[in-house]
């Protein structure tokens, strides 16, 4: 069964700084990787979809790799903002999805 | 923007209910999904659907569970029996196709099922 595991569980950083988020997955059979923003109490909002045979993908501030035979992926986020503030979460898809724990990130102005 | 929404925000049902859960996905998706996520825990998968008919389903999808398309904009969630483990927070999401291979997919904002 697949096992997906995010470190660090939680993150504190000063507004500005540029940081890497971790995703591991136990199984490299995967059809894509996605990652999500999750706010307190609310729903998961899409970030970013890495197909299979891809191996970046960005949108703003945002950049997400994708190393599939090592079974990582990372989420960079560059120039962070106290409205970054969020639990960043990473999904695979091997015809079921399988979800992380997420990283809890607190932006301080 | 198109968005997936849910019905009702928070249900709350007494042990040994059934309880129905509501979701319109985006109007061009062809794929469905059901997710729960109970307090403090991982997202957790509970089912695709495709083509009127479930896709995959989880170790957790068992006999009580059941989903539907009951017209052409509806996609539900069937808890025949609630017991107070299945208290949690259900997000349906929907996907715009399979074959291509996107299968990015929207999540709705979630109900909140309290079960006493």
């Amino acid at each position: 069964k697949q096992e997906v595991t995010q470190i660090p569980a939680a993150l504190s950083v000063p507004e500005g700084e540029n940081l890497v988020l971790n995703c591991s997955f136990t199984d490299s059979a995967i059809y894509n990787l996605q990652w999500f923003r999750q706010d307190p109490g609310k729903g998961l909002t899409s970030l970013l979809l890495i197909q299979s045979s891809q191996r970046e993908q960005t949108s703003g501030r945002l950049n997400a790799s994708l190393d599939k035979s090592s079974g990582r992926s990372t989420l960079y986020i560059a120039a962070s903002q106290p409205g970054d503030s969020a639990t960043y979460l990473c999904a695979v898809n091997d015809l079921k999805f399988y979800f992380g724990s997420g990283t809890k990130l607190n932006v301080k102005p | 923007e198109p968005e997936v929404t849910q019905t009702p925000s928070h249900q709350v049902t007494q042990m040994g209910q059934e309880v129905i859960l509501r979701c319109v996905p985006i109007s061009n998706h062809l794929y469905f999904y059901w997710y729960r996520q109970i307090l403090g825990q991982k997202v957790e998968f509970l089912v695709s659907f495709y083509n009127n008919e479930i896709s995959e389903k989880s170790e957790i999808f068992d006999d009580q569970f059941s989903v539907e398309r009951p017209d052409g904009s509806n996609f539900t969630l069937k808890i025949r029996s609630t017991k107070l483990e299945d208290s949690a927070m259900y997000f349906c999401a929907s996907s715009e196709a399979r074959l291509a291979g996107t299968y990015e997919q929207f999540f709705g904002p979630g109900t909140r099922l309290t079960v006493l």
